[in-house]
């Protein structure tokens, strides 16, 4: 059963696009929402997390969009540079007892020059 | 501090050999994890555990033990390898609970895995 179901499975972006990257939730308990970057060879790092009492977090380029009713959330990259390809974690926890995120598959994003 | 250690990095096995992964964390994080990451397969949380002393299983638990007697360790051990072990192992560590909205998982980098 996969809790959370992230989309696209991969994605291509130009230099200074937009990148969009979708999920979505099923179990309503879910009240926190972090992102994590992972560059090849190396372990997923936490990029940008947001909780259900806010709809929009923005942290320089990158924002996620929080939409409590529908179950989803997006990270929109703006102004993608090739240095953000890399493969994008959604995932989805309680943030009271104990904490073990559900994550999503994975976007691997590339971003061209 | 080191954060998320792991050793090996790499390593290949003949099926049916045994080997310990080993993590340590210097944060006196009391939360810590293995997951294993498959192509397009996301992250799979293998054990976990919330303190020393307490190991639990997470979603793909079969042919893995843990123990945890440290805060700092959390070995993650492989009795008779199999095929299908293959795969890169992250272990993680965190605070109990998100403390504050950039306090989530610290990921270690990896140990990448081959039975053969």
């Amino acid at each position: 059963q996969q809790q959370v179901k992230q989309s696209p499975q991969s994605l291509i972006v130009q230099k200074g696009g937009i990148s969009i990257i979708n999920c979505a939730y099923e179990n309503t308990a879910f009240d926190y929402f972090p992102w994590y970057q992972q560059f090849p060879g190396k372990g997923p790092a936490l990029l940008i997390a947001i909780r259900p009492d806010v709809s929009e977090k923005k942290e320089g380029r990158f924002t996620i969009s929080f939409n409590k009713s529908a179950k989803q959330f997006s990270l929109h990259i703006m102004d993608s540079q090739p240095g953000d390809s890399a493969t994008y974690f959604c995932a989805a926890s309680r943030s009271r007892g104990s904490y073990i995120p559900t994550f999503g598959r994975g976007t691997s994003l590339i971003v061209h020059p | 501090n080191a954060g998320v250690t792991q050793t090996p990095k790499f390593r290949i096995l003949k099926i049916g050999q045994s080997m310990t992964l080993q993590c340590a964390q210097d944060m006196n994080h009391n939360y810590m994890y293995w997951y294993r990451q498959d192509p397009g397969m996301g992250l799979k949380l293998i054990y976990y555990s919330v303190g020393a002393g307490i190991t639990d299983k997470g979603e793909v638990p079969n042919g893995y033990n843990v123990s945890r007697s440290t805060t700092e360790d959390f070995p993650l051990r492989l009795e008779l390898a199999a095929p299908s072990q293959t795969s890169v192992y992250f272990c993680a560590s965190s605070y109990p609970t998100p403390r504050t909205d950039l306090r989530g998982q610290y990921f270690g980098p990896g140990t990448r895995l081959t039975v053969t």
